[in-house]
């Protein structure tokens, strides 16, 4: 069975800062890994994926993550935040062959102070 | 031009009655899902269906029922509502192409549920 875990449930960062938000998993088979994020009242929305290939992989919005299978890890980072980055990140991880079940971690509160 | 939509977005019910939720994608897609969002924010899977066909079922009361009439809708029916299943549910869609690694999935806005 895959599990993950986002090591913070609330980081505090000031505007402009760089942030990292951690994500570990664990699986016996190969996975394919996710970042959504949720913005107050609203529902999730894909910010990146890594299935093969790069092990850093980039979102629209400036957000990267890399890949790290020898410390089975998927931390996101930014250089510089903004204040409409407040929102809360979840972690995934799907894996096996035709993976379709999401496992989700606990999510990291990201607030962004002025 | 909502890819995945659920009605209602608010659900205020008593305890015991029975009530649905309703979701719909228009992304063609094949494979659709229910996640529950608990008060911690925890999300966790409850129902896939792919092709109307159910597929993952993760030991969910048996109150809860899904029924997916056709590919784009993936209802989900709760009978007997008990105070535990206040949260917020999800919906969401993927393509299960051939040849794909994994399939990113697309949320639905959310359907938050209170039973008093």
């Amino acid at each position: 069975a895959q599990s993950v875990t986002q090591l913070d449930s609330q980081v505090p960062v000031f505007e402009e800062a760089p942030v990292e938000l951690r994500c570990n998993y664990s699986s016996s088979v190969s996975v394919y890994l996710f970042w959504y994020v949720q913005y107050p009242n609203q529902g999730l929305q894909l910010l990146l994926k890594y299935l093969s290939g790069s092990t850093l992989v980039e979102s629209i919005n400036g957000f990267e993550a890399e890949f790290n299978k020898s410390q089975t890890s998927f931390h996101l980072r930014k250089p510089s935040v903004h204040i409409s980055d407040t929102a809360e990140y979840f972690c995934a991880v799907s894996a096996g062959q035709g993976a379709q079940k999401l496992v989700f971690g606990q999510g990291t509160r990201l607030t962004i102070n002025p | 031009d909502t890819a995945v939509s659920q009605t209602p977005k608010y659900l205020v019910t008593q305890m015991g009655n029975d009530k649905s939720i309703k979701c719909e994608q228009n992304l063609g897609h094949d494979t659709m899902y229910w996640y529950k969002q608990d008060s911690k924010k925890f999300l966790k899977i409850m129902f896939s269906y792919n092709n109307k066909e159910l597929i993952i079922n993760e030991t969910v009361p048996n109150r809860f029922s899904p029924k997916s009439p056709d590919k784009a809708h993936l209802n989900l029916h709760i009978n007997s509502l008990e105070l535990g299943d206040s949260a917020v549910y999800f919906c969401a869609s993927s393509s299960r192409a051939s040849g794909r690694l994994a399939d990113t999935q697309y949320f639905g806005p959310g359907t938050r549920l209170t039973v008093l």
